[in-house]
């Protein structure tokens, strides 16, 4: 199946510093890739969704200037915690779907940044 | 939003039982799909179904989408320490978009 990479897997951050998560296609072009954030021993939640070329679509109560999201390339997508604080401590998910699934929608997931704000 | 009920959230039992997840909404999705995910890493996608009533197997597990696609079950057989993980139901919606259910943390105890 398609492999979808993400980076850095964990990272530690201070209170008020940015932190910036790619999340790569490796074996396919993905025009549209999915951000989700999944707290522990909770189920993930759709964030934004990301497509190449455009503006993102954020979901209802995440704030688009907190969550900068930049689809710059048919592979690449990156998430931009600004000013992070503990509370913004998730695991970070994305996906991307593969347009060669046909009728059935394909999304293939990266394997998580776990950011820790101190 | 659209809505998805996984239950149970949590499961527990001896390895060689059977178990069933339920996964039910008062919408209707055009597909819906089942993921395993494992500690610190993302879902893995295990089927995607499509029709309503179809029945898919992989190996001891068996998935089945409901008539009305309102809803979907996940049935292991004889399960095994390995089957041990988060299972999440997803249904499709509008724009690609998945709707996640709250997932069904299940543990096979040797």
């Amino acid at each position: 199946g398609a492999v979808v990479s993400q980076h850095p897997s964990w990272v530690i951050c201070k209170s008020g510093t940015s932190v910036k998560i790619e999340c790569r296609s490796l074996d396919f072009q993905a025009t549209t890739m999915f951000w989700y954030r999944q707290f522990p021993k909770q189920s993930l939640m759709l964030m934004a969704t990301s497509n190449e070329g455009s503006k993102a679509t954020y979901e209802q109560g995440v704030e688009k200037d907190k969550f900068l999201i930049n689809h710059a390339s048919l592979t690449l997508s990156t998430l931009t915690v600004t000013s992070a604080h503990p509370e913004d401590s998730s695991f970070y998910i994305c996906s991307a779907r593969d347009p060669r699934g046909g009728r059935t929608d394909t999304q293939y997931f990266g394997p998580g940044t776990r950011l820790t704000v101190l | 939003t659209q809505l998805l009920e996984q239950s149970p959230q949590f499961l527990s039992i001896q390895e060689g039982e059977n178990l069933t997840v339920y996964c039910n909404s008062s919408s209707v999705f055009s597909s819906l799909q089942w993921y395993r995910q494992e500690p610190g890493e993302g879902p893995v996608l295990l089927v995607t179904v499509v029709t309503g009533g179809e029945v898919k197997k992989l190996k001891r597990l068996t998935f089945q989408f409901g008539d009305a696609r309102k809803d979907s079950s996940l049935h292991i057989t004889a399960a095994q320490p390995g089957d041990t993980g988060l299972y999440l139901c997803a249904g499709i919606q509008g724009a690609q978009k998945l709707v996640f259910g709250q997932g069904t943390r299940l543990t096979i105890n040797p």
